[in-house]
C-alpha cells in the first residue's frame, strides 16, 4: 500500500525557517517525481514545487522561487522541503505527492504550518 | 502561466441526479488535465488523468472528457459519497496550476 507521511509542521515566526518532511513506503520511491502543493485556509490547492527521480529536474511556484528548496534522499525514501524567509501567506497545510507519467497519483495527509507572530 | 477557469464554484445536486463540471484553460493544454476530489477531512484522490482516463477503483459514474482548453467532469448518478470538493489541474506546463474548485452540496 502506497504511503505518504508527511511532517515537520508547527507554527514559525514570520521571517524563520521550518523544514517539512514526506516519508514514502509501499513503492519504490527513487522512480517517482515527487511534488509539494498546499492549501491555505479556506482556499483552492496550489503546486508548490516538484523534483524529478534523480533530483535532475525541479521546478518552483514563482511565489516560493528563492524561499524554499527541494530535496530527497532515495536512501532513506524520504521528500524534503526547507522552508526560508517565512511569510503569513505560507499559512497552509502542506500535501506532499507522488508522480510517474501524469501527476499526484497519491496524496499524503498532509501537515499544517503556521506562520504568525 | 496557464489559468484554469472552473465551473460553477458552487453545485447544489439531489442524490442520483447527474452533474457536470467544467475547467477551460487560457490556452490549449493537449489533455493535460487531471481532476481531484477532496472529502472535507483533507484527503485528496485522483478521479480521472490525461483527461478522460478513470483511476483504477473509482467507479464508472466517474467520466471525463474534452480536448483543447476545454475540459469537464461528469458523475451520471449522484451517491451520498460524491458530495465533496472538485479540483481540475493542467499539467502541460510548469508552474502547474489547478483549478479554483467546485463544492459538489447537497440540495
Amino acid at each position: 500500500e502506497v504511503q505518504l507521511v508527511e511532517s515537520g509542521g508547527g507554527l514559525v515566526q514570520p521571517g524563520r525557517s521550518l523544514k517539512l518532511s514526506c516519508l514514502a513506503s509501499g513503492f519504490t520511491f527513487s522512480n517517482y517525481g515527487m511534488n509539494w502543493i498546499r492549501q491555505a485556509p479556506g482556499k483552492g490547492l496550489e503546486w508548490v514545487a516538484s523534483i524529478s527521480s534523480s533530483s535532475s529536474y525541479i521546478y518552483y511556484a514563482d511565489t516560493v522561487k528563492g524561499r524554499f528548496t527541494i530535496s530527497r534522499d532515495n536512501a532513506k525514501n524520504t521528500l524534503y522541503l526547507q522552508m526560508t524567509s517565512l511569510r503569513s501567506e505560507d499559512t497552509a497545510l502542506y500535501y506532499c505527492a507522488r508522480r510517474k507519467t501524469s501527476p499526484f497519483d497519491y496524496w499524503g495527509q498532509g501537515v499544517m504550518v503556521t506562520v504568525s507572530s | 502561466d496557464i489559468q484554469l477557469t472552473q465551473s460553477p464554484s458552487t453545485l447544489p445536486a439531489s442524490l442520483g441526479e447527474r452533474v457536470t463540471i467544467s475547467c477551460r484553460a487560457s490556452q490549449s493544454i493537449s489533455n493535460s488535465l487531471n481532476w481531484y476530489q477532496q472529502k472535507p477531512d483533507g484527503t485528496v484522490k485522483r478521479l480521472i488523468y490525461s483527461t478522460s482516463t478513470l483511476e483504477s477503483g473509482v467507479p464508472s459514474r466517474f467520466s471525463g472528457s474534452g480536448s483543447g482548453t476545454d475540459y469537464s467532469l461528469s458523475i451520471s448518478s449522484l451517491e451520498s459519497e460524491d458530495f465533496a470538493m472538485y479540483y481540475c489541474l493542467q499539467y502541460a506546463t510548469y508552474p502547474h496550476t489547478f483549478g479554483s474548485g467546485t463544492k459538489l452540496e447537497i440540495k
